[in-house]
């Protein structure tokens, strides 16, 4: 079982649509949860950061963790065109020091 | 401020040569990480440093691969005797300290490997 799972895609929403992005992870010691936005050819950049159960939103962009399911979402709202790209999840896990473990990453395409 | 800058942006090399990918980080931040991104895949970690010194370089493929940052500032990432399969998209990213773990990435280098 890999680290950090995510769906591949491509996840296709419409323009203005609610676009949900999901990733789980096996090991619960992990303590700190990130999502990367990266376009292709460029390097990733953190959108979200969150680091206890519940939600953290900023502006369009909410981020849920739930730590008994090992499961964190990011939810993009008012979907736009230029939200298209790759989103990586990463985590830090504890025992693993300060490095942080890639999901492979969901490409998301928003349809105008 | 600045963000992470890396040089070169694309390095094409012939198996078995040498190179050196350089890594400059925010300015402030005293943790630096690099990372390796193959296509389609997330980005993998290599080794990162507190300070000059390296806190982790458990990724690091094999002993053709070392780096340093001897002044706690920029890194210089160290491949000798390139193979086909050290080409990728070499990521480095810098956090403002190891307690604050959000990470910041530069441009990347491109290497080829002929």
């Amino acid at each position: 079982q890999k680290e950090v799972e995510q769906n591949s895609g491509p996840l296709s929403v419409p323009e203005g649509a609610i676009a949900s992005l999901n990733c789980t992870y096996s090991d619960r010691g992990s303590q700190s949860f990130f999502w990367y936005r990266q376009y292709s050819g460029k390097s990733p950049e953190l959108i979200m950061s969150i680091y206890s159960n519940g939600d953290q939103e900023d502006g369009r962009f909410t981020a849920q963790l739930n730590k008994a399911s090992q499961y964190v979402s990011l939810l993009i709202r008012d979907s736009q065109p230029s939200d298209s790209a790759t989103y990586l999840c990463a985590v830090n896990i504890r025992e693993y020091g300060n490095k942080l473990v890639f999901g492979a990453g969901t490409i998301l395409r928003v349809k105008s | 401020g600045a963000g992470v800058s890396q040089t070169p942006s694309n390095k094409v090399t012939e198996k078995g040569k040498y190179v050196e990918l350089r890594c400059d980080p925010i300015s402030g931040h005293t943790a630096l990480y690099w990372y390796r991104q193959s296509l389609g895949q997330g980005p993998e970690f290599l080794i990162y440093f507190q300070g000059t010194g390296a806190a982790d370089d458990s990724g690091l493929p094999n002993d053709r691969f070392f780096a340093v940052r001897p002044e706690g500032s920029v890194s210089t990432l160290k491949i000798q005797r390139t193979e086909r399969g050290d080409s990728a998209v070499y990521l480095c990213a810098s956090s403002l300290r190891l307690a604050v773990n959000e990470q910041f990435f530069g441009p990347g280098t491109r290497l080829t490997v002929l």
